[in-house]
């Protein structure tokens, strides 16, 4: 079974552009979760996505967003890019919401440089 | 004006012995706790999971300790091997309502050949 994968895997944009990620979760996993892993702050959740609404948000700002779509698969786009945005960017995907035992898989991530 | 990173906590273990890494978990609500791995350019990995009703778990050359009384997870790691060097996260499901998983900060551990 594949594992979860994110395009592209490296992103170099300049301040003030948009972008997005993409993400497929592994086959039969219907949760996508989105997380910024950055040296300062650490893993820190973005956003859950569950049969195409979004179930949990973290503390980001409105210039992030994201969607699900209804084969699962998942984009999150951040505008109006700034120098802090520079991070990994990880995908993460399960088989269900909201449940004790849930595992998160996650791709190698998109690494997104901002200059 | 100059961001400051968090300080990764390191371990240096020589190739064969055991390593023990911590994790001080923040929710004595938390039920789940999950060790992840990462390497260097990839996305965290699985290693082993454990519910709270459990202290301990004992996986492929890991085991999992889970002490409630004072919110303390560790990962043991036996034999090492240089595939070991990744840093380490223990995760905890913190808050269902709000975010799945919260994870710590990392432990770098370094596998000495």
């Amino acid at each position: 079974k594949a594992g979860v994968t994110q395009t592209p895997r490296y992103l170099i944009k300049t301040r003030g552009q948009q972008v997005t990620l993409s993400c497929s979760p592994i086959s039969g996993h219907r949760s996508v979760s989105w997380y910024q892993q950055t040296p300062g702050q650490g893993l820190q959740f973005l956003f859950e996505y569950f049969s195409e609404t979004q179930r949990n948000k973290g503390n980001f700002p409105g210039r992030f967003s994201g969607r699900q779509f209804s084969n699962s698969r998942s984009e999150m786009n951040v505008s109006t890019l700034e120098l802090g945005d520079s991070a990994l960017y990880l995908c993460a995907s399960s088989l269900a919401v909201g449940q004790i035992n849930e595992k998160l898989f996650f791709g190698s991530g998109t690494q997104l440089s901002v200059l | 004006g100059e961001s400051v990173g968090l300080h990764l906590p390191t371990l240096s273990v020589q190739e064969g012995d055991n390593s023990i890494i911590n994790c001080a978990y923040s929710n004595s609500a938390s039920d789940y706790f999950i060790w992840y791995k990462q390497e260097s350019g990839k996305g965290p990995q699985f290693i082993i999971d454990i519910r709270s009703n459990m202290d301990k778990r004992q996986g492929q050359r890991v085991t999992v300790l889970l002490n409630k009384t004072v919110k303390h997870l560790s990962l043991q790691i036996a034999a090492t091997q240089p595939g070991d060097s990744a840093v380490y996260f223990c995760a905890e499901n913190r808050d269902l309502g709000n975010e799945k998983l919260t994870f710590g900060t990392g432990t770098r551990l370094t596998i000495i050949p």
